[in-house]
């Protein structure tokens, strides 16, 4: 059981859009922690997307964009291409328990 | 560029000690912006933050293993490593060393990972 939740599965056909949610609570998203999402390919080390919210770290495609409100995060694709069809990770920080970097469940997007 | 890569063992026995060295270049650990980090992926599972240190020696670690796990910085080697003892067939998994930024909690850049189980 993760403690960052997000659904185990999404899917969406090319130049679509999809969204990828991530809900926390009151002692890691809610209090205020940033958030940031990382793309694992089949095989590969997982890649930073998004970090501190909102922000693409240069080479990103501005398809993908993040947003956080209240104790939950989501991840945007837009235009969807093949290519993004991968795992995506939520990251935060909890502060119970001695405090934590904490991650989602992961969702699997498939590109129809 | 900056790059990790990870090494030791792929095969330990039940209750023995895990011991892997990430191996930074490109860059120096000694910088005082970054986190070396561990995290772990568990086969078809989701990622697991092991714990961190800083150039300075100081370290944090995941609750839920910080009595097993031990990270350690050479910052003459530009290496940093892990060990995680009395380990079961739960530890097995792919382990990732990776790059923290300081005043957050993002890794930028990755090692490619590598697979180790427990096993007799």
């Amino acid at each position: 059981q993760s403690v960052l939740t997000q659904p185990p599965s999404v899917s969406g056909a090319p130049g679509q859009r999809v969204t990828i949610s991530c809900t926390g609570s009151s002692s890691n998203i809610g209090a205020g922690y940033d958030v940031h999402w990382y793309q694992q390919l089949p095989g590969t080390a997982p890649k930073l997307l998004i970090y501190v919210n909102i922000n693409r770290p240069s080479g990103v495609p501005d398809r993908f964009s993040g947003a956080k409100s209240g104790t939950s995060a989501s991840l945007a694709i837009t235009g969807l291409q093949a290519e993004d069809e991968a795992d995506y990770y939520c990251q935060s920080y909890d502060s119970s328990l001695s405090g934590s970097w904490v991650f989602g469940g992961g969702t699997k997007l498939t590109v129809l | 560029q900056v790059q990790l890569q990870e090494s030791g063992p792929g095969l330990v026995k039940p209750s023995q000690t895990l011991s892997l060295t990430c191996t930074v270049s490109g860059g120096s650990i000694s910088s005082s912006d970054y986190y070396w980090t561990w995290i772990r992926q568990p086969p078809g599972k989701g990622l697991e933050w092991i714990g961190y240190i800083y150039y300075s020696g100081s370290t944090s670690y995941n609750p839920s293993l910080k009595s097993r796990v031990t990270i350690s910085v050479d910052t003459s080697k530009n290496q940093f490593s892990l060990k995680l003892n009395s380990v079961t067939a739960a530890d097995t998994a792919v382990y990732y060393c990776a790059r923290g930024q300081l005043g957050s909690t993002h890794c930028d850049y990755w090692g490619q990972g590598t697979l180790v189980t427990v096993s007799s």
